[in-house]
């Protein structure tokens, strides 16, 4: 079955400091890939996303994000959190032949100051 | 930018009764999602439109729900007698072509009492 896991429930880091947020999925194939932020209150905001080619994709607001297709992961990195990063982030695959983005449980980040 | 808007932003209602939510996609857009968040969970997928139909739907998706594209810009999403445990955050999206990025609107928080 089609699943994608997010290890971390809750992670806090220092203004500053560099962020990584895990995603791992388990797919037939490789999905297409998406990280997204919702801020509390607010609705998903697209950060980047991965469809193939190179493995190291740029997204909004300094983030970036790495496929490694050995260990079936697409996780989040940003190298210097600002205060305002505090959200939560959702990776989502989409598999072939699916229409659907698949949410992981999400990562909540605070920052602090 | 464009964006996706979804009204009404709250709305309450009483077991039973039928609710239409709202949703205006980005204009160039052809493919149409609906996914809901009940509150402390995950982001679900509901269903997804492309060309007046349903391409794909989920078992969330039952019988109590519908979709509709009632003219060029509108997307609405019917549910026929609502349950207590469909009280959650809806969330439109839309793509302008399958399987890329999906752009979400703010939400349509629904409480059934």
């Amino acid at each position: 079955a089609q699943s994608v896991t997010q290890p971390d429930i809750h992670i806090t880091v220092s203004e500053g400091a560099s962020l990584e947020l895990r995603c791992n999925y388990s797919y037939g194939a490789t999905p297409y890939l998406f990280w997204y932020v919702q801020s509390p209150g607010q609705g998903l905001q697209l950060l980047l996303k991965y469809f193939s080619g190179d493995t190291l994709v740029q997204g909004i607001k300094g983030f970036e994000a790495e496929f490694k297709r050995s260990q079936s992961s697409f996780n989040l990195r940003k190298p210097s959190v600002h205060w305002s990063d505090a959200a939560e982030y959702f990776c989502a695959p989409s598999g072939a032949g699916s229409y659907q983005l698949t949410f992981g449980k999400g990562t909540k980040l605070s920052v602090i100051p | 930018e464009p964006e996706v808007t979804q009204t009404p932003s709250h709305q309450v209602t009483q077991m039973g009764q039928e609710v239409i939510l709202r949703c205006v996609p980005i204009s160039n857009h052809l493919y149409f999602y609906w996914y809901r968040q009940i509150l402390g969970q995950k982001v679900e997928f509901l269903v997804s439109f492309y060309n007046n139909e349903i391409s794909e739907k989920s078992e969330i998706f039952d019988d109590q729900f519908s979709v509709e594209r009632p003219d060029g810009s509108n997307f609405t999403l019917k549910i026929r007698s609502t349950k207590l445990e469909d009280s959650a955050m809806y969330f439109c999206a839309s793509s302008s072509e399958t399987r890329a990025e999906q752009y979400f609107g703010p939400g349509t928080r629904l409480t059934v009492t």
